[in-house]
């Protein structure tokens, strides 16, 4: 079976520019999540969706950030426009419907300078 | 927010000493589970105990939950070097909402 995959890995861009991450969930996987990792810390979440739908995403900045989840399968997490304190590890997860465990991609990560 | 919350921050021990890790939450939880992250790479999941079970184990692995406590703690047995990661707890509650906590550095010595 294969697992969460994100790209891209690593991304380096300047305050005030925009960037996007891309997540593949596991094939019939119907929640998936964004995670923002800052060094040190635990992960904290930013958004869920349960198919193409946002189930929680009340620690999402939405006035630059922005996610969506095409038909339910592929996700993009978008930063518009960047600052510093951006600069963590961008995880995505996904699980069956209910109960089980999260399976996480590798993460991208990224440097705002 | 943070729903877990992990103690020690750190610890550092032995190998083939035993590493207890503790963690308490604050709302009520369906499950609650435990993670591990090597420096660099994503969250592996270790072992999940659902809130009506108040002990689990799986190989080297011993997680117990107490609910009129709101904490739960795990044991892992024998420790290898190998072992040296961050280890994570997370709550999952209502609508499957995962929350981490802020994890524990564990560090085990050859």
């Amino acid at each position: 079976e294969a697992g969460v995959a994100q790209s891209p890995r690593y991304k380096i861009i300047e305050k005030r520019q925009s960037v996007a991450f891309w997540c593949n969930p596991i094939s019939g996987h119907a929640t998936l999540y964004w995670y923002q990792q800052i060094l040190g810390q635990g992960p904290k979440l930013l958004i869920q969706f349960q198919n193409n739908g946002v189930v929680d995403d009340s620690q999402l900045p939405k006035d630059r950030f922005s996610a969506e989840r095409l038909k339910g399968v592929d996700s993009t997490l978008k930063i518009q426009p960047a600052k510093l304190e951006d600069s963590a590890v961008y995880l995505c997860a996904s699980t069956k419907v209910v109960g089980p465990e999260a399976f996480f991609g590798q993460g991208t990560r990224l440097t705002v300078v | 927010s943070q729903q877990g919350e992990e103690d020690p921050q750190a610890l550092s021990i032995q190998e083939g000493e035993n590493a207890t890790m503790n963690c308490s939450y604050k709302t009520s939880i369906n499950n609650l589970q435990w993670y591990r992250q090597n420096s660099g790479r994503g969250l592996v999941h270790l072992i999940l105990i659902r809130s009506n079970e108040r002990e689990k184990h799986s190989g080297r692995l011993r997680v117990t939950l107490d609910t009129s406590k709101k904490s739960s703690s795990l044991l892992i047995t024998a420790s290898r070097a190998a072992d040296t990661a961050s280890y994570f707890c997370a709550t999952r509650g209502a609508n499957s909402k995962l929350t981490f906590g802020k994890g524990i550095t564990l560090s085990v010595r050859p």
